[in-house]
């Protein structure tokens, strides 16, 4: 069964806000990673939280990981249309290493 | 350069053909996937190999035959193809172990007639 659920599964915000998305999963992982997807494009990697982390950075990015809750948070600061696409989230369950098992998505839109 | 490359974009076929999606990684990366991604954009593997070794074999019809002629290429090849095959079909690879980030391909989008 699919391990990671994201929420919403739609956004839509004004360019400057901030947008966060959530996502939840179900066994024990090594890490967990965002991506994104631009429309009718492959999937980009984001940011990787290990197992032992709480909260990473990366530019406007900030992710969470509370793994006695088994979710993550991924938040945008100051959004800009060009973040408009797909967020998904993707576990790497433990024993199972490099397979990579992913979320519903959030769309995301970002408007002027 | 186009790190993880697939070939053709679009394909669009009938019922009952067989037909194949190539992939090449100039990465320098152990591990390669292919993932299916369905109309509701849901994204599912469906094979990994590592050195040319299949690794990962999802629950796919057996109509699906993965094949890596070394580890910077794996195909896909589909025999008897069915509607339901109609989705985006990824390419991926990343390097060995845990903690890895995979670079996807553009994708390749399979219809169905």
């Amino acid at each position: 069964s699919q391990q990671g659920e994201e929420d919403p599964q739609a956004l839509s915000i004004q360019e400057g806000e901030n947008a966060t998305m959530n996502c939840s999963y179900k066994t024990s992982i090594n890490n967990l990673q965002w991506y994104r997807q631009n429309s009718g494009r492959g999937l980009v990697h984001l940011i990787l939280i290990r197992s032992n982390e709480r909260e990473k950075h990366s530019g406007r990015l900030r992710v969470t990981l509370d793994t006695s809750k088994k979710s993550s948070s991924l938040l945008i600061t100051a959004s800009r249309a060009a973040d408009t696409a797909s967020y998904f989230c993707a576990t790497d369950g433990t024993g199972t290493a490099s397979k990579l098992t992913f979320g519903t998505g959030t769309r995301l839109q970002v408007t002027l | 350069d186009t790190a993880v490359s697939q070939t053709p974009k679009y394909l669009v076929t009938q019922m009952g053909n067989d037909k194949s999606i190539k992939c090449e990684q100039n990465l320098g990366h152990d591990t390669m996937y292919w993932y299916k991604q369905d109309s509701k954009k849901f994204l599912k593997i469906m094979f990994s190999y590592n050195n040319k070794e299949l690794i990962i074999n999802e629950t796919v019809p057996n109509r699906f035959s993965p094949k890596s002629p070394d580890k910077a290429h794996l195909n896909l090849h589909i025999n008897s193809l069915e509607l339901g095959d109609s989705a985006v079909y990824f390419c991926a690879s990343s390097p060995s172990g845990a903690y890895n980030e995979q670079f996807f391909g553009p994708g390749t989008r399979l219809t169905v007639l």
